[in-house]
């Protein structure tokens, strides 16, 4: 059981360079959400999902997309990376009871040049 | 506009003192009130939580305390050790239907413990 894993741990991008972080579960919670952590901004949800096929808009969401084909993925793409999106990372799951504790994967730290 | 927020950037204790790490939010509408730990280069991890309905909760060493009225609460740690240095985020769930127990995060506060 592994919990929430994302992939890769660390990435460099150059402005204007695509790439898609992965998020993956094992515990069967149907919601799901992408947060990015900054210095004196604390947590910020990008994008969630309530379950396969549904997704929507977190605070930040501009300059990200989302898919939820599966239970256990959630991808995150940077369209077009710029400078302002280097940040850490974190995806997020829970149960479908939104009483049930959040779980955090380990992060994937950002860098924009 | 920062609908919760830790005003204390940072916070260092001795070991076996009390830690006391404050949280303050303005929309009304949060129902739930939760405190996640973080250490470095990990996610964070969920610590104690509170419902609006009540004042106070506790859990071993972490007591939560919520002052509804002033729109305040507050995270005691007794007694501090040095394994508990960390960065404390406070969390508000947004309750209603469509809101789907979404979570807004304060800053964070570093939390310093010395032994």
């Amino acid at each position: 059981n592994a919990g929430v894993t994302q992939t890769p741990k660390f990435q460099v991008l150059k402005t204007g360079q695509s790439m898609t972080l992965q998020c993956a579960q094992d515990m069967n919670h149907e919601y799901m959400s992408w947060y990015r952590q900054d210095p004196g901004m604390g947590l910020r949800l990008i994008h969630y999902s309530v379950g396969a096929g549904i997704t929507d808009q977190g605070e930040v969401p501009n300059g990200y997309n989302v898919s939820r084909s599966t239970t256990e993925d959630f991808p995150l793409r940077l369209l077009s990376a710029a400078p302002s999106q280097t940040s850490v990372y974190f995806c997020a799951t829970r149960r479908g009871n939104v009483k049930d504790t959040q779980y955090f994967g380990p992060g994937t730290r950002l860098t924009v040049l | 506009d920062q609908q919760v927020k830790q005003n204390s950037p940072s916070l260092s204790v001795q070991e076996g003192r009390i830690s006391i790490l404050n949280c303050d939010y303005t929309n009304s509408m949060f129902d739930y009130f939760l405190w996640y730990k973080k250490y470095p280069a990990e996610g964070p991890t969920f610590l104690i939580s509170i419902s609006s309905i009540k004042d106070k909760n506790e859990d071993g060493r972490f007591t939560v305390f919520l002052n509804k009225s002033a729109k305040h609460l507050s995270l005691h740690i007794v007694p501090s050790q040095p394994g508990d240095s960390a960065v404390y985020f406070c969390a508000a769930r947004t309750a209603g239907g469509t809101s789907y127990g979404k979570l807004t995060f304060g800053q964070g506060t570093i939390l310093t413990v010395h032994p």
